[in-house]
């Protein structure tokens, strides 16, 4: 399975402020997504990370709040801008990989607090 | 739309008792696949299964088994002998492409000495 690691880990931060998060994988993998699991809740998917060009957000996320790089195949960065406090979650990294398309990997998640 | 519905929001069982954790998903499509993954309290997911729509062979894993009926739309995930590490939230998800993720809102499983 790929190895897939997110900094950082957890971050607390002011209001207004913007925080940018890295995801690396291991290994080049086909397919990279971001998510977002709000306290004691369900993950929701923000993106899709597309090499090499824009991101595709799902509806109810923006570019201009949730801009995406993804400049190989193997590293992604989610930037929560002008953050809230109802930004404060666990935001995670996904991949699909080129060696087995039947599984998807998380990676361990950036937990994210604003005041 | 996809919806996934898990009903069961917590589920508290003694050790080595069996648990079945209920997934029911809605879908227009007819080219869809269905996830299990566990969040242990250490926050990290974990991949437990992937499923096609055509495939709807039950699978073995160990303790864990799954259920798939498309006539009853549900995926059920049944744990045999269930152990104090089982306890974690459970996601059953949906995705219409195999890789973008629609998740439910999770059963929380508690497993007692």
């Amino acid at each position: 399975s790929a190895v897939i690691s997110q900094k950082p880990s957890r971050d607390i931060c002011q209001r207004g402020t913007s925080l940018t998060i890295q995801c690396q994988v291991d290994s080049q993998v086909t397919m990279m997504f971001w998510y977002r699991q709000q306290p004691g809740q369900s993950l929701t998917l923000i993106a899709t990370a597309n090499q090499g060009s824009e991101a595709t957000y799902e509806s109810g996320f923006v570019i201009d709040k949730f801009p995406i790089s993804r400049p190989n195949l193997t590293f992604s960065t989610l930037t929560v801008s002008n953050m809230s406090p109802e930004d404060s979650s666990i935001y995670l990294c996904s991949v699909v990989g080129g060696w087995r398309y039947n599984e998807q990997f998380f990676g361990p998640g950036t937990r994210l607090t604003v005041l | 739309a996809q919806k996934v519905t898990q009903a069961q929001t917590e589920i508290s069982v003694v050790e080595k008792e069996d648990v079945t954790l209920d997934c029911v998903y809605e879908t227009r499509d007819t080219t869809y696949y269905l996830f299990w993954y566990k969040q242990p309290p250490s926050g990290e997911l974990v991949f437990l299964i992937r499923r096609n729509s055509f495939d709807e062979q039950n699978e073995i894993s160990g303790r864990y088994s799954w259920n798939f009926q498309k006539s009853t739309s549900s995926f059920n995930f049944t744990i045999t002998a269930s152990q104090v590490v089982d306890s974690a939230v459970y996601f059953c998800a949906l995705s219409n492409s195999g890789y973008a993720l629609n998740f439910g809102k999770g059963t929380s499983l508690l497993v007692t000495p």
